[in-house]
């Protein structure tokens, strides 16, 4: 069945620190893929995304490029801020139109 | 442009209580999913709506969970009995049909403890 596997956090950084969180999918048909952000206390936020292959999204700093002979979709920032602080989640939207949600990584910035 | 809402923001009920969950999608977006988290798992997809149809409810646990959408607009989602393995975090979702119908933009979730 489709799935997607993420690193497990959480990751404490310091500011200004080069962050990436893998992760790896397996989905049926040709999914898009998304990054999704939930900071403290509220609800999930679409970060990024891409549709096809070697498509880069980008917001915030962040960046994700679509790999599909690999099938991931790893996330980077050059520099994290202690504003960065939240839980993100990988997450493919999938042939079966429905998104189907990695384990979410838990990000620590620390000053 | 209101976002996703859900009401109530929590929710304590004892087992064996009804509980309804309420989900307001942004207004005109036809594609409304219900998502939820249970402690330490992954979020799991539970249903998808397109206006008053159910596309695929498939991710319902079990037949103790109800979900409607009368009339296209929001959309209900009831528990009835709740046991204790039900607690956790329901999200809804919606997308607008057409070219961008998988990006979904969440609530902020209605957290459920059943006691």
């Amino acid at each position: 069945g489709d799935s997607v596997t993420q690193m497990e956090g959480p990751v404490t950084l310091s500011e200004e620190a080069f962050l990436t969180i893998n992760c790896t999918y397996t989905a049926t048909g040709y999914p898009s893929l998304f990054w999704y952000v939930q900071y403290p206390g509220e609800g999930l936020q679409l970060l990024l995304k891409a549709t096809k292959a070697d498509d880069k999204g980008s917001n915030k700093g962040f960046e994700a490029t679509y790999r599909k002979e690999t099938t991931s979709f790893h996330l980077e920032k050059g520099s994290v801020q202690v504003s960065d602080s939240a839980v993100y989640f990988c997450a493919p939207y999938t042939g079966g139109f429905k998104t189907i949600f990695g384990a979410g990584t838990r990000l620590f910035v620390k000053a | 442009e209101a976002g996703v809402t859900q009401f109530p923001s929590h929710s304590v009920i004892e087992k064996g209580q009804t509980v309804t969950l309420r989900c307001d999608p942004i207004s005109g977006h036809d594609n409304l999913y219900w998502y939820r988290r249970v402690m330490g798992k992954e979020i799991k997809f539970l249903l998808h709506f397109v206006k008053e149809s159910k596309q695929d409810e498939s991710g319902m646990p079990n037949n103790r969970f109800l979900a409607e959408r009368t009339g296209g607009t929001y959309s209900t989602l009831k528990v009835q009995p709740a046991e204790l393995e039900d607690s956790g975090v329901y999200f809804c979702a919606s997308s607008p049909l057409g070219v961008n119908y998988n990006e979904q933009f969440f609530g902020p979730g209605t957290r459920l403890t059943v006691l």
